[in-house]
């Protein structure tokens, strides 16, 4: 089974922090995803990377970067907090192929007070 | 730019009785489409696709769904609901002239089924 694992289910974070939060995949996957979930919006896409060190701005970059150093991990870096990132994340992975699905982790619920 | 429409946030109905879930998509281009399903403290599942071949796709839990491409729609069906449906359902589209194979998602419905 494919498992994509993120490192924190819940964290808090004062505005203005540094915030990165970390997503590891175990099946070779070329592509990974970061969404954002929030009620009422569905999943918005923030950014991609279909390789290493390659990433792909998505519909709501602004105020994010990410790094992809190795093929498996894949972290989304919040710059700089503000409370309106307060949302839940979620990391995806797939092969490089048309037509194939997602495989979602649990997500990382992230409050900035 | 392709987009997804989910009508109904959330859809309450009794436990045995059918259900519709409604997906409609904003480009008659051809598109890959794709049901999820999140249930509550988790991450998205995938329930059923759409690539090709025969409009009718069959996915686990009893659901299915058909392709509509005059109407631009792909409804999610279950002729029998259980309690444990209960849950938020995501559909999605990929353009098939996308390279990069992102994944564009509808609102959500949220499926409550009561005893």
């Amino acid at each position: 089974d494919v498992k994509v694992t993120q490192s924190s289910r819940y964290l808090v974070k004062r505005t203005g922090e540094k915030v990165f939060l970390e997503c590891v995949q175990d099946m070779d996957h070329e592509n990974m995803f970061w969404y954002r979930q929030d009620p009422g919006l569905g999943l918005r896409l923030i950014y991609f990377s279909y390789d290493v060190k390659m990433k792909e701005k998505g519909d709501i970059p602004e105020g994010y970067s990410v790094s992809r150093e190795k093929k498996e991990r894949f972290s989304l870096i919040l710059e700089s907090a503000s409370t309106n990132q307060t949302s839940m994340y979620l990391c995806a992975s797939s092969y490089y192929r048309v037509g194939v699905p997602l495989h979602f982790g649990n997500g990382t619920r992230l409050t900035v007070t | 730019a392709q987009s997804v429409t989910q009508l109904d946030s959330q859809v309450p109905v009794f436990e045995e009785a059918p259900v519709e879930l409604r997906c409609n998509y904003s480009s008659s281009v051809s598109v890959y489409l794709f049901w999820y399903v999140q249930y509550p403290n988790q991450g998205l599942q995938l329930l059923l696709k759409y690539l090709s071949g025969s409009t009718l796709v069959k996915g686990i839990n009893g659901f299915e769904a058909e392709f509509n491409k005059s109407q631009t729609s792909f409804h999610l069906r279950k002729p029998s609901v259980h309690i444990s449906d209960t849950a938020e359902y995501f559909c999605a589209v990929s353009d098939r002239t996308d390279s990069s194979y992102k994944l564009i998602f509808g609102s959500g419905t949220r499926l409550l089924v009561r005893p």
